[in-house]
């Protein structure tokens, strides 16, 4: 099946500085992209679709100029944390849609667990 | 707003019972529908999906869904559990008209004693 990795899969950071992360299609191109964020014991909820070569959409209440994602390569999609706050630690998951599949399932990376001091 | 509704936030089973968790969602559209399963410390998963056609679908580890349009449910089913199958489980929405994106359930968590 598609294979989505995320780099790194924890950092501690001090507030105030940024984090980036990244999100890789191993074995297919993904136009399209996804970020989700998932506190404890809750549900994932979409920060942004990540479409390359274009601007990302955000979902309404996520601040764009806070987390600035870039889709540069059809296999690559990063989300950096601008000035990170206690606030924005959190666990940050990515998704890929492969559409050679037909359909439109996404394949999801292992996450990314974020905590800022 | 679509919505996606989880019934049961934490099921308690022994191992043997039959597992129905409840997934309602509110949109009008043509859509995809998916059951995801977190286990503890692991990545998202996927169980089993719904597209088109037969609307009871199979997904592995013996789970399986069914599609009722009329009710606006996609109910995840298994008749019997196992220890193994302790995690939290997602119901999610593909919305065909926004791009594809996914909308999740609150998800529920699932605890089987042994």
């Amino acid at each position: 099946g598609a294979v989505v990795s995320q780099h790194p899969s924890w950092v501690i950071c001090k507030s105030g500085t940024s984090v980036k992360i990244e999100c890789r299609s191993l074995d297919f191109q993904a136009t399209t992209m996804f970020w989700y964020r998932q506190f404890p014991k809750q549900s994932l909820m979409l920060m942004a679709t990540s479409n390359e070569g274009s601007k990302a959409t955000y979902e309404q209440g996520v601040e764009k100029d806070k987390f600035l994602i870039n889709h540069a390569s059809l296999t690559l999609s990063t989300l950096t944390v601008t000035s990170a706050h206690p606030e924005d630690s959190s666990f940050y998951i990515c998704s890929a849609r492969d559409p050679s599949g037909g359909g439109n399932e996404q394949f999801f990376g292992p996450g990314t667990r974020l905590t800022v001091l | 707003a679509q919505s996606v509704s989880q019934h049961n936030h934490h099921v308690i089973l022994s191992e043997a019972a039959s597992l129905e968790l409840g997934c309602n969602y509110s949109y009008g559209g043509t859509v995809n529908l998916f059951w995801y399963v977190q286990y503890p410390g692991q990545h998202l998963q996927l169980l089993l999906k719904y597209f088109s056609g037969d609307p009871l679908v199979k997904g592995i580890k013996g789970f399986e869904a069914e599609f009722i349009k009329s009710k606006f449910s996609f109910n995840l089913r298994k008749p019997s559990v196992q220890w193994s199958d302790t995690a939290e489980y997602f119901c999610a929405v593909n919305l065909y008209n926004q791009g594809g994106k996914l909308i999740f359930g609150q998800g529920t968590e699932l605890s089987v004693k042994p």
